[in-house]
């Protein structure tokens, strides 16, 4: 298994600019997560899905969106990228969510800076 | 809200010194408990959990971490530390959501 897979790795976007971060994940987990990580922040939840067509917002949502159209994919969009947008992005993925002993199981990253 | 504060930002140690990190959580329901590292450019790895049981957990490369309830501590501790281990902690509590501590650097010095 290929396990969490996260495209770009880096990228650079010009404010006002759109992108959209490809997350993918192999193992049939019902649940995926999109994390920001600031400096001296931790890990900040963004949004998730707890199954195809199903998505809620996290603790820092705004300027971001998501769909989940499958279980294998979780792509999180920037429509119009703002500097406080720089940071680095993490996909995560479990099988059981919710007050659950499950560990998450993290993608690679991205690491996206906005000029 | 829930919160967990980790109280080292950054910690710096040579090889071979023991190693303790603190994490206290606000949330006093049933939590589900767990450290996470990060290698450098590496994502999070898993090193221990606590869900229920003993609240003294091991986890792999030597580190262990100990539940205190009544503290609402659960602190990272590792009795000698190797140059490989220098990374950046997470605590991360599970209540519903997983909600992470700000992490605490750790270089280690051969």
């Amino acid at each position: 298994n290929a396990g969490v897979t996260q495209t770009p790795k880096f990228r650079i976007l010009k404010i006002g600019q759109s992108m959209t971060l490809q997350c993918a994940q192999d193992m049939n987990h019902n649940y995926m997560y999109w994390y920001r990580q600031d400096p001296g922040m931790g890990l900040k939840l963004i949004y998730y899905s707890v199954g195809a067509g199903i998505t809620d917002k996290g603790e820092v949502p705004n300027g971001y969106n998501v769909s989940r159209s499958t279980t294998e994919d979780f792509p999180l969009r920037l429509e119009l990228a703002a500097p406080s947008q720089t940071s680095v992005y993490f996909c995560a993925s479990n099988p059981w969510g919710g007050a659950s002993y499950n560990e998450q199981f993290f993608g690679p990253g991205t690491r996206l800076t906005v000029l | 809200a829930q919160s967990v504060s980790q109280h080292n930002h950054h910690v710096i140690l040579s090889e071979a010194a023991s190693l303790e990190l603190g994490c206290n959580y606000s949330y006093g329901g049933t939590v589900n408990l767990f450290w996470y590292v990060q290698y450098p450019g590496q994502h999070l790895q898993l090193l221990l959990k606590y869900f229920s049981g003993d609240p003294l957990v091991k986890g792999i490369k030597g580190f262990e971490a100990e539940f205190i309830k009544s503290k609402f501590s659960f602190n990272l501790r590792k009795p000698s530390v190797q140059w490989s281990d220098t990374a950046e902690y997470f605590c991360a509590v599970n209540s519903g959501k997983l909600i992470f501590g700000a992490g605490t650097r750790l270089a280690v010095h051969p």
